[in-house]
């Protein structure tokens, strides 16, 4: 069955470090999303993508985040100057369809800022 | 009132047993549900979608009622390996995001 794949599974940064975490999303997929999971608390929707731009973002995904499709197979999650508070599970999410096909989860990148 | 809600649990249930779980959301212009099941530090996985007739999967069963704004999940016959954190999911009324439950923990012991 295919999947969504990210990498790495765990990254370890220093406060104010840039980080970018990769994701490769199911092939036929168009919608792209991140979410991230922060230890003990709930799934949280930080952005949507599709047709190389983003179709909605949340109010945590501020002027530090930023994604990317570099290539046909990529999508990519940037946080510019990373915080303690950015610690989480950051996972890629993909979809062939908007809103009524549920979306496929990857496995997640751990992030830790030291 | 929260977007979606959950009872946290934990439920801790005997294997075999019947154990329901209950979410109701704020948003009545939801377009669709979905439950998500999500193991310790794992990413979350697809249960099952939620349609309005109501829809089962093997031991599972699902009921919507838009009415109410309400959403269950039924486990029958539970199983040790059905231990897991029970996500309710609802797309947003802009149907690019979709909301997380925070959870209900289950935990079914021999």
């Amino acid at each position: 069955e295919p999947e969504v794949t990210q990498t790495p599974s765990h990254q370890v940064t220093q406060m104010g470090q840039e980080v970018i975490l990769r994701c490769v999303p199911i092939s036929n997929h168009l919608y792209f999303y991140w979410y991230r999971q922060i230890l003990g608390q709930k799934v949280e929707f930080l952005v949507s993508f599709y047709n190389n731009e983003i179709s909605e973002k949340s109010e945590i995904f501020d002027d530090q985040f930023s994604v990317e499709r570099p290539d046909g197979s990529n999508f990519t999650l940037k946080i510019r100057s990373t915080k303690l508070e950015d610690s989480a599970m950051y996972f890629c999410a993909s979809s062939e369809t908007l809103g009524t096909q549920p979306q496929h989860f990857g496995d997640g990148t751990r992030l830790s800022i030291l | 009132r929260k977007e979606v809600e959950q009872d946290p649990g934990p439920f801790n249930v005997p294997e075999g047993a019947t154990v329901a779980f209950n979410c109701t959301y704020s948003n009545s212009a939801s377009q669709s549900f979905f439950w998500y099941r999500q193991d310790c530090r794992k990413e979350p996985k697809l249960l099952m979608s939620v349609y309005s007739s109501g829809n089962e999967d093997g031991r599972f069963t699902a009921q919507l009622n838009r009415a109410s704004q309400y959403i269950s999940l039924l486990i029958r016959d539970s199983k040790l390996s059905d231990s897991a954190t029970y996500l309710c999911v609802v797309a947003g009324s802009s149907a690019s995001k979709i909301i997380f439950g925070s959870g209900t923990r289950l935990s079914i012991r021999p």
